[in-house]
């Protein structure tokens, strides 16, 4: 089945340690995302691709980073991570023609000691 | 920028009708979509209105009025099962979703 997966599912730091959160997609899809879902709170978009083109949010904190280095894959990389960025990140995928659907994937849990 | 606002919570009983209800500020609208999301699980699509009206998808309707910048989820014959978080989101532009708060709905026997 066509699907978007994300690695690891939970990812324990500690604070300062570098993290990378990995998401593949099999639906070839022009457009991923990168949402922070907080404990009941709303998934908040940090950032999203168009293809190779990186799109920022503007209060996105330059601690988090992004690859894209093929259709098929994009990374989150959070550089020193602190307590405060202890949330579920949530990857989501969109064919790009036209507001519609977000296939999400599963998620990773970050815990920041 | 944007906002959404929808009720934190509702409660319903099996086999009822509950509406949420979501009101909106935004600049480069494109529709409104809903979404649920069970406790540790991942948003899943249910409906996206671009034009004003009713959609209806099985137990689930959605409506949007674009002159009033509301829009509503209608979850009809409650199961158990539907008790989640449902969220309104924005698409502000051709790609950029943005969600809402969130409303948690508990259905209870």
């Amino acid at each position: 089945d066509a699907m978007v997966i994300q690695n690891p599912r939970y990812q324990v730091t500690q604070f300062g340690k570098p993290v990378t959160l990995s998401c593949s997609q099999t639906l070839n899809h022009n457009v991923m995302y990168w949402y922070q879902q907080k404990s009941s709170q709303a998934p908040k978009l940090l950032f999203h691709y168009y293809d190779k083109d990186f799109n920022n949010e503007a209060d996105t904190p330059d601690n988090f980073q992004s690859r894209r280095p093929n259709t098929s894959f994009c990374f989150l990389d959070i550089r020193s991570p602190g307590l405060g960025d202890a949330a579920m990140y949530l990857c989501a995928t969109s064919n790009g023609l036209g507001a519609n659907v977000l296939t999400f994937g599963a998620g990773s849990r970050l815990t920041v000691l | 920028g944007q906002s959404l606002e929808q009720p934190s919570e509702v409660t319903a009983v099996e086999g009822a009708i509950v509406q949420i209800n979501c009101t909106y500020q935004t600049s480069g609208f494109y529709g409104l979509s809903w979404y649920q999301q069970h406790d540790g699980g991942a948003p899943t699509f249910l409906s996206y209105n671009a034009l004003d009206g009713l959609e209806e998808t099985g137990r689930f309707s959605s409506f949007l009025s674009r002159s009033d910048s509301y829009g509503y989820l209608l979850l009809q014959e409650l199961q158990m099962k539907d008790s989640a978080s449902y969220f309104c989101a924005v698409w502000r532009g051709y790609n950029k979703l943005i969600f809402g708060a969130g409303t948690r709905l508990a259905v209870h026997p």
